[in-house]
Parts: C-alpha cells; structure tokens; sequence
C-alpha cells in the first residue's frame, strides 16, 4: 500500500505569490493534518481534518494560510501572498483512528523556498 | 501550553553500544507519544507509538518507555549501528485535535 504522498517535492516562489501544496493521505485514513519544519521554530501544527468535521485552524500562524480536504480525501495547502519566513518544508501526516488518537505517517514533505 | 523537551541535543557513541535518548513533556494529559527518526532531508519514519495507557513498546532494538505521571520517555537503542545515524523525534499526542506536538530532536551518530 501506498504511503503518503505530497507534490511538489520542491517549490521556490518569489515573494508576494500564491502557492498550493498537495497532499495525497493513505487510503481509508480519516484524519489528516499540516505541519511545518522551519530552522528557527522547529517542527509545528498547522490545521486538522477529521472526515467532514469543520478543520482545526488553531496552528495556521496567519490569514494568509489556508487549507481544503475534498471528498475526504486529498488536501491542498494555500499560502497567499507569500513571505520569506514562510521558507520551510511543509509536512503532511494521516491517521486512521478517529480523533487521530491513532499513529500519524508522514509524507516526504515540500520545501518551499521563498526568494 | 505543551512543550517538549529533548536531551541531549547530540550524541555520538561506536558501534555496538546501547544508548538511551531523553524526552520530557510539561502536561501530562497527552494521548499518545511517538517517537520519529529522521534523516537529512528526507520525512519523518514512525518507530514507536505508546499510548497513553502504556508504560512501553518495543520493535526490535528499539524499546520506549512512558511515565505520564513524571513527564518523561526515554528511547533505548540497543546494539546501535551507523545505518541509526539520524535525528530522533519525540513528539507527543494531544491537545483538541490531538496534534503532535514535537521536542527539538536528538541528532544520533554511530561511528563505525
């Protein structure tokens, strides 16, 4: 079985641009979340899915940070008009217990560099 | 507000020793910890999973330890080899979407 996947691998923007992050979970897996690895704040939470349950936002760091889960399965990660502190790698994680008490697998991550 | 912490920041031991690496968590009401490697540039690989009902897990060379009362788990490596050269993550489970909230990692070298 698959594990979970996430595109681009690498992304550089310029400055002030939008950008999306995919992230493709394990199939059957209810619970998805966002995680950012930066050099200065370490690894952090961003936003969680939980089947059709509005999203946990509490972690998005600005209005500028959003999220979409479609049909339960994939989800997008947007960063509007982006920031040079926004440079980190964006990690995906999913689980299959229901309020995600269940392990969390990682995808490989998206480096943004924002120039 | 949880907050994880993990020492020592690095470590280097030869081959064949056991090691154990330190996390410690300042709210007990977690749901689970896991314990992450990571190699550079890559994602992160799940070891171990404790729930908070347990006191440990093993696979293989790896045991991990939890004492929710204290605060504290610890990761024990036996027999370590280079191939375990990576950063070790603890990250603990909880908060109202039971986000994992990470220590800062310990960077493990085995010399050969």
């Amino acid at each position: 079985g698959a594990g979970v996947s996430q595109s681009p691998s690498n992304k550089v923007t310029e400055k002030g641009k939008d950008v999306e992050l995919r992230c493709d979970p394990i199939s059957g897996h209810t619970a998805l979340y966002w995680y950012r690895q930066s050099l200065g704040q370490g690894l952090e939470f961003l936003i969680y899915f939980q089947g059709n349950s509005a999203p946990d936002k509490s972690g998005l760091p600005s209005d500028r940070f959003s999220a979409e889960r479609t049909g339960g399965s994939v989800s997008t990660l947007t960063i509007q008009r982006t920031q040079q502190e926004d440079s980190a790698v964006y990690l995906c994680a999913s689980s299959s217990r229901t309020g995600g008490a269940g392990e969390q697998y990682f995808g490989p991550g998206t480096r943004l560099t924002v120039t | 507000k949880q907050e994880v912490t993990q020492i020592p920041a690095a470590l280097s031991v030869p081959e064949g020793e056991n090691l154990v690496l330190n996390c410690s968590f300042t709210d007990s009401a977690i749901y689970n910890l896991q314990w992450f490697r990571q190699d550079p540039g890559k994602g992160l690989t799940s070891l171990l999973l404790i729930q908070s009902s347990q006191r440990e897990q093993t696979s293989g060379r790896l045991n991990a330890s939890l004492d929710k009362s204290s605060g504290r788990s610890t990761l024990y490596i036996a027999a370590s080899q280079p191939g375990d050269s990576a950063t070790y993550l603890c990250a603990v489970g909880g908060g109202s979407a039971r986000q994992l909230t990470f220590g800062s990692g310990t960077q493990l070298t085995v010399l050969p």
